[in-house]
């Protein structure tokens, strides 16, 4: 049984760059949130896709934007990137959005602006 | 609000002695508390986590008990080992009215030494 893998591992972009990040949920889970880990803190909540649909979505700003497929696996584009940007980027997955499931994280993409 | 305070932020302990990790949470309506552990560089992985129509539950050496009066819950590990050694996350659910959804809303961290 595969659980939640995320692409790239690391990322190391410029200000200014755009970048997206991907993960595939646990199989059988059709639920995928993104998380902002920054250095020292605890994860902070992005944004959440069931059904193809951006359900729900945390205070980012709007240059923070994401996808979900069929397949239920998710993108997360970032744009414009400031420095400020540099976190462990989690996905996580869980099985249907309404109840109070565990979510199960991929080992996140660390990324890194200059 | 919805917020969640975690503490200590760190803890020292030695091997053999027991730990314990308090929170507390600000949303009324949370009825879902997760426990991460996470170790450096790698992934929070869910360790125990207890439901609101529960006051404690255990697992080996960790339990976590929940007092929804007071809006906290906390974190117990007992003959600490030295691979326990890790950052610990606690969370609450958040739900967003009027659906159903729900968020995870986590603390900050406490960073666990357990001493040889």
């Amino acid at each position: 049984d595969a659980g939640v893998t995320q692409s790239p591992t690391h990322l190391i972009k410029t200000r200014g760059q755009q970048v997206t990040l991907r993960c595939s949920p646990k199989s059988g889970h059709d639920t995928v949130s993104w998380y902002q880990q920054a250095l020292g803190q605890g994860p902070q909540f992005i944004f959440q896709y069931y059904e193809e649909e951006e359900r729900q979505r945390g205070n980012f700003p709007d240059r923070f934007s994401g996808h979900q497929f069929p397949n239920y696996s998710s993108e997360l584009n970032v744009n414009a990137l400031l420095l400020g940007d540099s976190a462990l980027y989690l996905c996580a997955s869980s099985l249907i959005l309404w109840t109070d499931n565990e979510q199960f994280f991929g080992p996140g993409t660390r990324l890194t602006v200059l | 609000g919805e917020n969640v305070e975690q503490h200590p932020s760190t803890l020292s302990v030695q091997e053999g002695d027991s730990a314990v990790i308090k929170c507390t949470y600000s949303d009324s309506a949370s009825n879902y508390f997760p426990w991460y552990k996470q170790e450096l560089g790698k992934r929070p992985q869910l360790i125990i986590d207890i439901r609101s129509n529960v006051g404690e539950k255990k697992d080996q050496r960790i339990a976590v008990t929940l007092n929804k009066t007071a809006k906290h819950f906390s974190l117990h590990i007992t003959e600490t080992q030295p691979e326990d050694s890790a950052v610990y996350f606690c969370a609450a659910s958040i739900r967003f009215l009027p659906s159903n959804d729900y968020k995870l809303s986590f603390g900050a961290g406490t960073t666990v030494t357990v001493r040889a």
